[in-house]
């Protein structure tokens, strides 16, 4: 079975620290995805890659930066941490671009900032 | 209005019941998942579906791609299925959008 293991399941964080949250996939997946959820909110797409050294905007990019030097690893930084970034972060991959592939997501990481 | 609506949001039910999830979708589609997240988090997918019907042991999901409309059954439902359950859909421009879930308690 294909894994999607996040570096931490909870982490607690100062206001104004940088923040990194690893994600590592071990079946070759081309795709990977950074989300958050909130309460009511549901999942929103903050950055994703379709392949290594390649990153695009999701919905809500803001106040975050994403790093993809290898294929098995994307990483989620948060430059300078606010509270309103206290959520819960789950990371996903799926093997290629197109619809019927299906996603495989990590165990999530929940980030509290105080 | 969210592209993605599920119902009902919460649902609570005795051990035994068969239970029904709704999930309605406004804009057009390539696939539908079913997706589950237990308690801490992790979220497994159920099922993926771009027609007609698929069942997976006591789990059984339909969609009707004319009516925009997909339900999940629980049939003989158990307290381990008690979860948060989320409607997603891929539209056709590879984008995938969530319903905001449905939180199942089943009491034994």
């Amino acid at each position: 079975d294909v894994k999607v293991t996040q570096s931490s399941r909870y982490l607690v964080k100062r206001t104004g620290e940088k923040v990194f949250l690893e994600c590592v996939q071990d079946m070759d997946h081309e795709n990977m995805f950074w989300y958050r959820q909130d309460p009511g909110l549901g999942l929103r797409l903050i950055y994703f890659s379709y392949d290594v050294k390649m990153k695009e905007k999701g919905d809500i990019p803001e106040g975050y930066s994403v790093s993809r030097e290898k294929k098995e690893r994307f990483s989620l930084i948060l430059e300078s941490a606010s509270t309103n970034q206290t959520s819960m972060y789950l990371c996903a991959s799926r093997p290629g671009t197109g619809w019927f592939y299906g996603y495989t997501f990590g165990s999530g990481t929940r980030l509290t900032v105080v | 209005k969210n592209e993605v609506e599920q119902s009902p949001q919460n649902l609570t039910a005795q051990e035994g019941e068969f239970i029904t999830i709704n999930c309605s979708y406004s804009v057009g589609i390539s696939a539908l998942h079913w997706l589950q997240q237990h308690p801490g988090g992790g979220i497994v997918s159920l099922f993926m579906l771009s027609s007609g019907k698929k069942k997976h042991g006591r789990l059984i999901a339909t969609i009707n791609i004319q009516e925009k409309h997909s339900s999940l059954h629980i049939t003989a439902s158990h307290p381990r299925d008690s979860a948060v359950y989320i409607c997603a859909v891929a539209s056709v421009d590879d984008k995938i959008i969530f319903g905001k879930g449905t939180r199942l308690h089943i009491l034994p």
